[in-house]
């Protein structure tokens, strides 16, 4: 089973500032996404990454996936209320059938 | 256009107690899974099917079947409830699997007593 980890588990912040969420593995992934989950609803698609070293920036989430494709990073800038919730990294298995998600990062952006 | 559906959103059964979560698409989608999700644990995947008549185990497959008749019903069943089986299960679907959008429902939150 692949494996992976995100941090920091719990994330509190105000306002403006900035943060980078991180997913971790020892294995290698063909392809990793990230979702973003809120209360009382399933997880919605956020990016897909796909070659090792790949950057790409969503309005102020830029997200990139590590040159060996084991590992991924989530910076939001200038944080906002609305970018409150839970955010799970997910990576594709050598064989294409399985998605594996990491235990999540739950971010609080205070006003 | 609907996208996934589930039911029922809210469950509680006793131990031991058999029943079925419902999972419906209408995006033609060939790739549909389930999975739980527990504190701090992320989703782990019960079982995937890449097609009608196709099913796979996932990461936690045990006390759970699944079947998939037609394109657009996957359902899950529990065979005998046990309190480890409390969680909020999700149904997903897509194209493919991996690198293609999962589309989620709304979860089902299950207590076992």
């Amino acid at each position: 089973t692949q494996l992976l980890e995100q941090s920091p588990q719990f994330l509190s912040i105000q306002e403006g500032e900035n943060l980078t969420v991180y997913c971790n593995s020892s294995s290698v992934f063909s392809s990793l996404q990230w979702y973003r989950q809120e209360p009382g609803e399933g997880p919605v698609l956020l990016v897909t990454v796909v070659t090792g070293g790949e950057v790409k920036k969503l309005k102020r989430l830029t997200f990139q996936f590590g040159d060996a494709r084991k590992d991924s990073s989530l910076h939001i800038t200038a944080a906002q209320p609305g970018d409150t919730g839970l955010y799970l990294c997910a990576g594709e298995d050598n064989a294409g059938n399985m998605l594996t998600f990491g235990g999540g990062t739950r971010l609080m952006v205070k006003p | 256009n609907a996208g996934v559906t589930q039911t029922p959103k809210f469950q509680v059964l006793k131990t031991g107690q058999s029943m079925t979560l419902q999972c419906a698409q209408d995006m033609n989608h060939e790739y549909m899974s389930w999975y739980r999700q527990d504190p701090g644990m992320g989703l782990r995947l019960i079982h995937y099917s890449v097609g009608a008549g196709i099913t796979d185990q996932g990461e936690v497959p045990n006390g759970y079947n699944v079947s998939r008749s037609t394109t657009e019903d996957f359902p899950l069943r529990l065979l005998s409830a046990a309190p480890s089986q409390t969680s909020v299960y999700f149904c997903a679907s897509s194209y493919e699997p991996g690198m293609y959008e999962q589309y989620f429902g709304p979860g089902t939150r299950l207590t076992v007593t």
